[in-house]
């Protein structure tokens, strides 16, 4: 159970081109999903939080116009890179929590090269 | 400022037990810690979570002191297959939001 998926799993794309990344809770409904992005070797940065219906929350430092969130339904949240530039190339992975119980259920990532 | 460390790695021989420590000074009184792994290019595999004392389940045990600034996670019995790096996540109050924050990560070495 807990099961959550992403796609593509990676992604080329050109400078100035835009990517979206789908991430989908497969056994369980998600009132609340994450966006994390991830550098080699380095720790999972929390980029925002998104809940069902509503505008996401992005962290300190992260471009709500450029990282852009939506949350249509307790099963599917996306996350479409726009105007992507190869500083942006990275690891991004997506999570959703199992309600009420704190537990994030993290999908595989999506590694995004832009070139 | 909210912070979790943890060392940055460890090395330990097949068939011993592994203890992770992380320190979480501003952990919030009603907040939760848990525990994952990750392979590489992988997202991070659920392990454990607990709240105090003691938490164990079918392949890990977390132990957290009375105060809650640290916690350690526990793995019995080590094998290959359980090189990866482990990180402890720990929800923060900050100003009235929550602030989830990955630990550092260890990255578990296993030896034959």
């Amino acid at each position: 159970g807990a099961v959550v998926s992403q796609h593509p799993s990676w992604v080329i794309c050109k400078s100035g081109t835009s990517v979206k990344i789908e991430c989908r809770s497969l056994d369980f409904q998600a009132t609340t999903m994450f966006w994390y992005r991830q550098f080699p070797k380095q720790s999972l940065m929390l980029m925002a939080t998104s809940n069902e219906g509503s505008k996401a929350t992005y962290e300190q430092g992260v471009e709500k116009d450029k990282f852009l969130i939506n949350h249509a339904s307790l099963t599917l949240s996306t996350l479409t890179v726009t105007s992507a530039h190869p500083e942006d190339s990275s690891f991004y992975i997506c999570s959703a929590e199992l309600s009420g119980s704190y537990e994030q259920y993290f999908g595989p990532g999506t590694r995004l090269t832009v070139t | 400022l909210a912070k979790t460390t943890q060392p940055i790695s460890m090395d330990s021989y097949e068939g011993q037990e592994v203890n992770i420590t992380c320190s979480h000074n501003n952990i919030a009184t009603n907040d939760y810690i848990t525990w994952y792994q990750q392979f590489p290019s992988q997202g991070p595999r659920f392990i454990i979570q607990g709240y105090k004392t003691k938490v164990t389940n079918e392949v890990a045990s977390l132990f957290i002191p009375a105060d809650r600034k640290s916690s350690t996670l526990s793995l019995p019995r080590v094998s290959l297959s359980d090189t990866a790096v482990y990180y402890c996540l720990v929800v923060f109050v900050t100003s009235g939001t929550y602030k989830y924050i990955f630990g550092t990560g260890t990255r578990l070495k296993v030896l034959a």
